[in-house]
C-alpha cells in the first residue's frame, strides 16, 4: 500500500498563474477528500468526493478554485488565477466509503504564490 | 453546526511526564471522534478512533482517549511521554451520514523537554 500520493510537494509560483495540484487516493477507497491548512484558519475542507463524484463543494473558498475526479485513482485540485493568500499546505485524503472511515492523508502540497 | 475546540494552542512537557490534550466538540448527537497527529512536513496519521461502546479506546503508540458525553469531551491521554511524541496533534469530528467528512479542531503542539 503506497498510502495516498501527492505532487508536486511543494510548488512556488507568481501571483495570476494557473496551480494544478494532482492526488493519487489508495486503490479501492470510494472517497476523496481535499483540506487546505494554514496557520490562521487550520484545516479546512475544501470538498470532498464519493465514487468521483463531488459531493459537497461547500469550502471551495471562490470561483477561481476547481477540483475534478475523472477516475477513481486521480484527483486535481485547481487555482486559475492564483493570489498570495492561496499560499498554504494543501492536503488530499482518502478513505474506504463508510460511515465513520478514518481519512489517510497525503504529505501534502506546500503551495507559495508571490 | 459540528465544531471542535482545542483550548491549548501549545503544550510543553517533560520527557517520561503523562500527558492530557482536551478537546471538547459540539454536535447534536454523538458524533464519530478521531485523533490524529501530524509530524513537521507530513500529513496527518490516526491515532485512534471512536465511534461507540467502551468510552476509553486504545490507540497506536501508547495513547489513548476517554469519551465523556456529559461533557462533551474526547481528551488524549499519554501514561509516558517520549521525546519522540512532539508533534502537533488534532481531534476532529464527523458527523454520522455526512459521508465521513471530517471537521478538525485548531491543533495542539505539543513540546518535549528532556
Amino acid at each position: 500500500d503506497a498510502g495516498v500520493i501527492q505532487s508536486p510537494r511543494h510548488e512556488v509560483t507568481e501571483m495570476g498563474q494557473e496551480v494544478t495540484l494532482r492526488c493519487k487516493p489508495i486503490s479501492g477507497h470510494n472517497s476523496l477528500f481535499w483540506y487546505r491548512q494554514t496557520m490562521m484558519r487550520g484545516l479546512e475542507l475544501l470538498i470532498y468526493f464519493n465514487n468521483n463524484v463531488p459531493i459537497d463543494d461547500s469550502g471551495m473558498p471562490e470561483d477561481r478554485f476547481s477540483a475534478k475526479m475523472p477516475n477513481a485513482s486521480f484527483s486535481t485540485l485547481k487555482i486559475q488565477p492564483s493570489e498570495p493568500r492561496d499560499s498554504a499546505v494543501y492536503f488530499c485524503a482518502s478513505s474506504p466509503w463508510g460511515q465513520g472511515s478514518p481519512l489517510h492523508f497525503g504529505n501534502g502540497t506546500r503551495l507559495t504564490v508571490t | 453546526a459540528q465544531s471542535v475546540t482545542q483550548p491549548d494552542i501549545h503544550i510543553t512537557v517533560s520527557e517520561g511526564a503523562s500527558l492530557e490534550l482536551r478537546c471538547n466538540y459540539s454536535y447534536g448527537a454523538t458524533p464519530y471522534l478521531f485523533w490524529y497527529v501530524q509530524s513537521p512536513g507530513q500529513g496527518l496519521q490516526l491515532l485512534l478512533k471512536y465511534f461507540s461502546g467502551d468510552t476509553l479506546v486504545q490507540g497506536i503508540k501508547g495513547f489513548e482517549a476517554e469519551f465523556k458525553r456529559s461533557q462533551s469531551s474526547f481528551n488524549l491521554r499519554k501514561p509516558s511521554v517520549h521525546w519522540s511524541d512532539a508533534a502537533e496533534y488534532f481531534c476532529a469530528v464527523a458527523g454520522k451520514n455526512q459521508g465521513g467528512k471530517l471537521i478538525f479542531g485548531q491543533g495542539t503542539e505539543l513540546s518535549v523537554k528532556p
